[in-house]
């Protein structure tokens, strides 16, 4: 199947920061998808990217359909503390999801 | 509202028993998906179905066992053969295609005593 790579693996940061985030697959995707799962709960759709070359903002959030159409890009700006959590991408027809990246904002 | 739940939110089951956790939604969604998350860890496929009463295995589907004879239920067995089941369970649906993305229930967490 399709390998999905996500990095960096955790972040931790401090509350103000831009964070940037991203992941990579070993084929072409015609669909992101960027999740957020806050801790003890299921992942919540944060973006969807539909055409390569894309970008879609979300409040802070933006996301980038690369123009490869291999990999994909997650930037949250000004980060706050209730950013905390891991962001997972994912390609739609694969089902399979990135191993995420676990964010920490400090205070 | 439409939705995906899960139940129940914990689940603690003795070694050697069967346990079931029940994912039902009401958004008309085709697929239906079921994960495993541990800690510190991504989301591993168990078991999918695209359609009433089929289903296929996922990367992790030794055992687990599913079923699916009704398009908004897609209930989950942990069989005792399943070596080591304590987890994060996370049931998912999407349309067909899945280009609108999956939609997740809020898990199960299960653990063996």
């Amino acid at each position: 199947g399709q390998q999905l790579n996500q990095s960096p693996q955790s972040m931790f940061i401090q509350e103000g920061e831009d964070v940037s985030m991203n992941c990579t697959s070993s084929s072409i995707f015609n669909t992101w998808l960027w999740y957020k799962q806050d801790p003890g709960e299921g992942p919540v759709l944060l973006i969807a990217l539909y055409k390569a070359g894309e970008l879609t903002s979300n409040g802070r959030l933006t996301a980038q359909f690369g123009i490869t159409r291999k990999d994909s890009f997650l930037n949250i700006s000004a980060s706050i503390p209730s950013d905390v959590g891991i962001y997972f991408c994912a390609g739609p027809s694969d089902m399979r999801f990135g191993a995420g990246t676990r964010l920490t904002v400090k205070p | 509202d439409g939705g995906i739940t899960q139940s129940p939110k914990y689940l603690f089951r003795k070694e050697g028993q069967n346990v079931t956790l029940s994912c039902e939604q009401n958004l008309n969604h085709d697929a239906m998906y079921w994960y495993r998350q541990d800690p510190g860890q991504g989301l591993r496929l168990i078991y999918y179905s695209q359609i009433v009463n089929d289903f296929q295995k996922g990367d992790i589907a030794e055992g687990y066992s599913v079923s699916r004879e009704k398009k908004e239920s897609f209930p989950l067995t942990v069989t005792s053969a399943q070596k080591n089941p304590t987890a994060f369970y996370l049931c998912a649906s999407t349309l067909q295609g899945a280009i609108s993305g999956y939609t997740f229930g809020s898990g199960t967490r299960l653990t063996v005593v």
